[in-house]
């Protein structure tokens, strides 16, 4: 079974600095996916950033990117020139292929909070 | 990326009655799926919506409890049956065009159940 593991429950960063989440992951598939999503107090789920195992370039959307370490099973998010309205949890998630139907497997997530 | 509407955004319900919760997509998609996320929580996936046939559950969710339509490539509905103060989450849905591609969220139904 797959599975994901985020281990920083609360993170607190000074505005403008970077931050990097952490994500780990476990799985036997050769082929698999890697999301992260943004769920502000409004309660909704933001796609960031998604990188496929196949890809060999770490992926990169805006601010956002993906240190993909393959071979340690990490899939780390790092926010650029942070800012206040990154405060929000962080899920990490990972593609499940069962059946045909693509379905996710969330870690617990990461509660960012930026510091003016 | 796909527009979902999901209604309604948030309710307080009593226990005992039952809310059903929609998911309109802005075009046709193949995969949705409904998520619940208790307080506190990540998502744990309730069901795969399948088009024309029944959904299919996951471990520890029945259909008696949560039933599930998709009349259609763009529509699904949950209902959340009888219900209890346990069952007060975020409901969300979830679609994705073809295997392989980013999955995408609707807003989410935040439910109370006093």
């Amino acid at each position: 079974a797959q599975k994901i593991t985020q281990t920083q429950p609360g993170m607190f960063v000074q505005e403008k600095e970077a931050v990097t989440l952490d994500c780990t992951y476990d799985t036997s598939d050769q082929s698999y996916g890697l999301f992260w999503y943004k769920q502000p107090s409004s309660g909704e789920m933001i796609f960031l950033i998604y990188q496929g195992s196949y890809d060999e370039q770490n992926a990169t959307e805006g601010r956002y990117s993906l240190n993909f370490q393959k071979a340690r099973k990490s899939a780390n998010l790092v926010i650029s020139a942070s800012q206040l309205g990154d405060s929000a949890m962080y899920f990490c998630a990972m593609r499940d292929l069962i059946q045909g139907a693509q379905k996710l497997v969330f870690g617990q997530g990461t509660r960012l909070t930026i510091n003016p | 990326s796909a527009v979902i509407s999901q209604k309604p955004s948030r309710d307080i319900c009593q226990r005992g009655t039952s809310l059903t919760i929609q998911c309109q997509v802005d075009s046709q998609v193949t995969m949705m799926f409904w998520y619940r996320q208790q307080p506190g929580q990540s998502l744990t996936l309730i069901a795969t919506a399948n088009q024309g046939s029944e959904a299919t559950y996951e471990s520890g969710f029945v259909i008696d409890k949560f039933p599930i339509s998709r009349p259609n490539l763009t529509f699904s509905t949950l209902t959340v049956s009888n219900m209890s103060p346990e069952d007060s989450s975020i409901y969300l849905c979830s679609v994705g065009r073809r295997l392989g591609e980013k999955l995408f969220f609707g807003s989410g139904t935040q439910l109370s159940v006093l």
